[in-house]
């Protein structure tokens, strides 16, 4: 079985600075997703960015990239410019690509909250 | 296009009572994913469809929750009786897996509260 780790609780940046939030996963797979939700406090989720792991590129997203290290199972959030409205729960989530009903599924880790300083 | 709605938003209801919530997923997609998040537990898989059928059902805590997918366009969550713990937001998402890239979209969350 699939597992998402989020070893940070909290985390806090100053405004218009760089934070970087950690992922590991561990999997037994070489084809799957990797996606990072927000999720503000009215609790809607979000999706911020998403990474396939045949692609070596990273993805971005404006303000979002991540760094996705597959042989090291980490998958990390780098948000540039803070902003106050990045402040929320973020999730790190995986995903098989696998075409099985059985693997639909999406496993998150616990999440990490983040907050802004102004 | 509408993205997953869920009904009620919030929902205070008193111990032993009945609750159904209800999802509507994205048009087209075929695959249908009930989650809860409780501070305790987190983000918890409780069962998913595809094409209308449960696949897994693992994560449903007890018999008092019951989950159908009667067709494309609509699925229920019921809980019976209801009990204090069971207090929660549940998300209802849904996903299609070739054209939207295996990405699942949430709906906006129901509220419940049992007292």
């Amino acid at each position: 079985a699939q597992t998402v780790t989020q070893s940070q609780p909290e985390m806090s940046v100053q405004e218009a600075e760089t934070v970087t939030l950690s992922c590991t996963y561990d999997t037994s797979e070489s084809d799957y997703y990797l996606f990072w939700y927000k999720q503000p406090p009215s609790r809607q989720m979000i999706l911020v960015i998403r990474q396939e792991a045949y692609k070596q590129q990273n993805a971005t997203e404006n303000r979002f990239s991540v760094n996705f290290q597959k042989a090291a199972k980490s998958f990390s959030l780098k948000i540039s410019d803070s902003q106050l409205g990045d402040a929320a729960m973020y999730f790190c989530a995986y995903r098989s690509a696998k075409r099985s009903g059985a693997n639909s599924k999406l496993t998150f880790g616990k999440g990490i909250t983040l907050s802004v300083r102004p | 296009d509408a993205g997953v709605i869920q009904s009620p938003r919030h929902e205070v209801t008193e111990m032993g009572q009945e609750v159904t919530l209800r999802c509507k997923p994205i048009s087209g997609h075929n695959s249908l994913f009930w989650y809860r998040q409780t501070m305790m537990r987190g983000l918890e898989l409780l069962i998913y469809f595809n094409n209308n059928v449960p696949i897994d059902d693992s994560g449903m805590p007890e018999d008092r929750f019951s989950a159908k997918m009667p067709n494309a366009s609509f699925s229920t969550l019921k809980i019976q009786p209801s009990e204090p713990r069971d207090s929660a937001v549940y998300f209802c998402a849904s996903s299609y897996r070739i054209s939207s890239g295996n990405t699942i979209y949430f709906g906006e969350g129901s509220w419940l509260t049992v007292v």
